[in-house]
């Protein structure tokens, strides 16, 4: 099955800075990559995701990155917020990667 | 839309009892639906791929005997925890595939505490 990597597994910023979060993937088949947000106690929540076809997707605050040569592919978070402080996953067909647990320091 | 529950959201039980939990997809259908566990400060496992109106499919290492899958309708799938013990302990969470843009959607979780 897929194998997916995700780095840091820790992440701590300051408030208004940048949060990027690194995943790569071993298929290089998989063509749909998700990023879920998980807050404490509660199920993931979708935030972003990609398709092979597109390098990059942006949604306010929050961007995806694809390399499908490099078979990596990353979450970028600007502006960072409290409210943004969560687990982060990011997933390749059905498997995710280890998750990364972000703080925003006010 | 797009939305999936589930039920319950925690349930505690007694070793060598069964437990339930029901997925639902209220706003789509769904052909396919996928069962999780998750431990403390760990990520999502998948444990079974459950496909209406056929057996599901278990991961490598899950017993199908001990978690039983059932997707009768496009609308709604069940995970029973059989004769439990206090290591099935755990966060359950479905994802039902679906909705406009055929997207995976989890439901909120299950915390099952087995004592």
């Amino acid at each position: 099955g897929e194998n997916v990597e995700q780095h840091p597994s820790t992440l701590s910023v300051q408030e208004g800075d940048s949060a990027v979060i690194k995943c790569t993937y071993s298929d290089s088949a998989s063509n749909y990559f998700p990023w879920y947000k998980q807050e404490l106690g509660k199920g993931p929540q979708l935030i972003i995701d990609i398709r092979s076809n597109v390098g990059e997707k942006k949604d306010q605050r929050i961007a995806v990155t694809l390399n499908k040569t490099a078979k990596h592919f990353s979450l970028h978070i600007t502006e960072t917020q409290p409210e943004d402080s969560a687990v982060y996953f990011c997933a390749a067909v059905l498997s995710f990667g280890a998750g990364t647990t972000v703080t925003v320091r006010a | 839309g797009a939305v999936v529950s589930q039920h319950p959201s925690w349930v505690i039980c007694k070793s060598g009892t069964s437990v339930k939990i029901e997925c639902r997809s209220l706003d789509f259908q769904a052909t396919t639906m996928f069962w999780y566990r998750q431990f403390p400060k760990q990520s999502l496992m998948l444990m079974a791929t459950s496909n209406e109106g056929s057996k599901a499919t278990y991961e490598q290492g899950v017993e199908k005997d001990k978690f039983l899958i059932n997707h009768a309708s496009l609308t709604l799938s069940t995970l029973t925890v059989t004769s439990a013990h206090p290591e099935d302990s755990s966060f359950y969470i479905c994802s039902a595939l679906g909705g406009f843009d055929y997207e995976q959607y989890f439901g909120p979780g299950t915390r099952l505490t087995v004592t």
